[in-house]
């Protein structure tokens, strides 16, 4: 299966500023895709990054908000931008395995704003 | 109504026992569904994968599929005190292209 790096796995920052958080795969993928997880829940798709269009949102997410870059097939970032204590979440980046074998996440983004 | 329905638990189960963890699901356009293990602290980890209607095994674990039903479970034969974990069921929705939506997680808790 796919490995992902996922980085940086924690970081705690102050309100009003923001945070880029970068994965980078082993291997090439056509989609790449970027989740929420709130303290003690489940995952909430933001977005759906594919290299070379813009990424697709869903609802309640905007661009503003969480910008997505995919400059090639391995690698892709998200900002989460103007934060607030509202955003402390953990963030994971996913790949789905190639055969339809599943999706495989990287290991996540503890982030707390203060 | 949600797209991926889960009892949150706990469910609590003694060691040895058989647990079983059920999902439903809205979209009966679905064709993939998927079981993740997510212990506290780590990302999920995929512990099972099913496409057709019936039962699917794999060691201990047991997936079970019922798109009539739109029903998706999963059982634990001989379950461990390390199989106390949260148990996500997802459901790849299709259509223009694939993305994952997960239910709410089931807390499982094994005790000796």
């Amino acid at each position: 299966s796919a490995v992902i790096s996922q980085k940086p796995s924690r970081d705690i920052c102050q309100r009003g500023t923001s945070l880029t958080i970068q994965c980078q795969v082993d291997s090439q993928v056509t989609m790449m895709f970027w989740y929420r997880q709130q303290p003690g829940q489940s995952l909430t798709l933001i977005a759906t990054a594919n290299q070379g269009s813009e990424a697709t949102y869903e609802s309640g997410f905007v661009i503003d908000k969480f910008p997505i870059s995919r400059p090639n097939l391995t690698f892709s970032t998200l900002t989460v931008s103007n934060m607030s204590p509202e955003d402390s979440s953990i963030y994971l980046c996913s790949v789905e395995e190639i055969r339809g074998e599943g999706y495989t996440f990287g290991s996540g983004t503890r982030l707390t704003v203060v | 109504q949600k797209e991926v329905e889960q009892n949150s638990g706990p469910l609590s189960v003694p060691e040895g026992a058989i647990a079983s963890l059920n999902c439903t699901y809205s979209d009966r356009g679905s064709q993939s569904f998927f079981w993740y293990r997510q212990y506290s602290g780590k990302s999920p980890e995929l512990i099972m994968s099913i496409y057709s209607n019936g039962d699917k095994e794999d060691g201990r674990f047991t997936a079970q599929l019922n798109k009539a039903s739109q029903y998706v479970s999963l059982l634990i034969r001989d379950s461990q005190p390390s199989d106390s974990a949260t148990y996500l069921c997802a459901v790849n929705r299709e259509g223009g292209y694939n993305k994952l939506i997960f239910g709410a997680g089931t807390r499982l808790a094994v005790h000796p």
